[in-house]
């Protein structure tokens, strides 16, 4: 069964300061990826999705993504946090057939003025 | 665009009471689905339907009942309310299953307490 693990149920950083927040799945084949992002008292938005060619993908409010077969990763990637980045974010996995998407347990990211 | 509209937004039930979550989009997707989030679990699928007319259960399916009688609309029906129901309810839509793999699009969620 696929799952998916998101290292840290809490990250903080300051304004301005790089953003990492990881993800890594089990699969015996490569699946498609995503994160999203939710604001509070909101739905899920898409940042951004890997399915097939270019292993770094980039997304909305400048976050970028790195599909790494070998370490079966997707950590999410921003230079300059803002204060706006301030919310949970989820990372996802789907196979081509049959399969339904697959949650990890989210990342409440804090951003520090 | 309105995407996928749920109603209610919330909800306080009584206990041993029937309730029905709506949900419909206006995006022609195939696939539609039933989530549930809770602190420190996440999302946890608890129905599907991969095209009209057909359903299929998820990860925690006991208590729910889901229909889909046409593309747009994905009702979620809790017959006999319990508290462990307590939760946020999010509906949402995807083109379909196979090669044509979309993401996922999310409704605003339904907050359901049952007291």
């Amino acid at each position: 069964a696929q799952s998916v693990t998101q290292l840290g149920s809490h990250v903080s950083v300051s304004e301005g300061a790089l953003v990492l927040l990881r993800c890594n799945y089990s699969s015996s084949v490569p699946p498609y990826l995503f994160w999203y992002v939710q604001y509070p008292n909101q739905g899920l938005q898409l940042l951004l999705k890997y399915t097939t060619g270019a292993t770094l993908v980039k997304g909305i409010n400048g976050f970028e993504a790195e599909f790494k077969k070998s370490e079966t990763s997707f950590h999410l990637t921003k230079p300059s946090a803002h204060m706006s980045d301030a919310a949970e974010y989820f990372c996802a996995v789907r196979h081509n057939y049959g399969q339904n998407f697959v949650f990890g347990p989210g990342t409440r990211l804090s951003v520090l003025p | 665009i309105a995407g996928i509209t749920q109603a209610p937004t919330s909800q306080i039930l009584a206990a041993g009471r029937r309730m029905t979550l709506r949900c419909t989009q206006d995006m022609r997707h195939n696939a539609m689905y039933w989530y549930r989030q809770d602190l420190g679990l996440g999302l946890r699928l608890i129905h599907y339907s991969n095209t009209a007319g057909t359903t299929g259960k998820g990860e925690v399916p006991d208590g729910y009942s889901v229909s889909r009688a046409n593309t747009d609309d994905f009702p979620l029906t809790l017959a006999s309310a319990v508290p462990s129901q307590t939760s946020v309810y999010f509906c949402a839509s995807s083109i379909g299953q196979g090669i044509n793999t979309g993401e996922l699009f999310f409704g605003e969620g339904s907050r359901l307490t049952v007291l």
